[in-house]
């Protein structure tokens, strides 16, 4: 597609569940960023694919955050037993083939994720 | 790594007032710059960028102009409409390992007609 597309656009859980997000990038983008916004509009970088391949990870907290772009196959992001400062809006946005730091990113409208 | 400041606001304007909000910079080398915008409700778009030194980005009637040695891209339009209204978000790209964008706090604009 033209846009980035992200599922679902809330999400509601409870203190320990899962949760977990949906991303098709725009056709033919080869990397795909997430990010998450929290309160204060705070931005922080999680993890980069190229392709199905993991680019780079470093904002990810691993012990309860995973993610996998597969295939023919929405990106995803989970986040096992979430906790409440998880709450934010996650962002996914998708770049063309070149990766160079003047390429445009093209971000999705976000899932917003409470977790009470 | 990068870093982003800008002027958080919020801003409230008139219509038809001069808008500036400030940014600045600092990072290894020179980043590619953003300015972002967000509507109620919505997700970013891309408002306009500037990737080299003295380069002005430019889109709807918004402005900014990588300058190198104040280490700033300032956002500016001469006119604002009460359609302006959003948070908009400067940003920096150097490459470096990830290629990650680095988001100033964004600034709320509000304009009243």
């Amino acid at each position: 597609g033209e846009e980035v597309a992200q599922t679902p656009k809330h999400l509601v859980r409870g203190e320990g569940q899962k949760a977990k997000l949906y991303c098709a990038p725009i056709k033919g983008h080869s990397y795909v960023f997430w990010y998450q916004q929290v309160l204060k509009n705070e931005f922080k970088f999680l993890i980069s694919f190229q392709n199905e391949n993991v680019f780079d990870e470093t904002g990810m907290p691993k012990e309860r955050f995973s993610a996998k772009c597969l295939p023919n196959s929405p990106c995803s992001l989970e986040i096992q037993a979430t906790k409440l400062e998880d709450s934010a809006v996650y962002f996914c946005a998708s770049s063309p083939t070149r990766l160079l730091p003047q390429e445009t990113q093209y971000f999705g409208p976000g899932t917003r994720l409470l977790v009470l | 790594g990068d870093s982003v400041t800008q002027m958080e606001g919020p801003v409230t304007l008139s219509e038809e007032a001069f808008l500036t909000i400030n940014c600045t910079y600092t990072a290894t080398g020179y980043p590619s710059l953003f300015w972002y915008v967000q509507y109620p409700g919505e997700g970013l778009q891309l408002l306009l960028k500037a990737t080299k030194a003295d380069d002005k980005g430019s889109n709807k009637g918004f402005e900014a102009t990588y300058r190198k040695e104040t280490t700033s891209f300032h956002l500016e339009k001469g006119s604002v409409q009460v359609s302006d209204s959003a948070v908009y978000f400067c940003a920096a790209n150097s490459g470096g390992s990830n290629y990650k964008l680095t988001f100033g706090k964004g600034t709320l604009l509000t304009v009243n007609p």
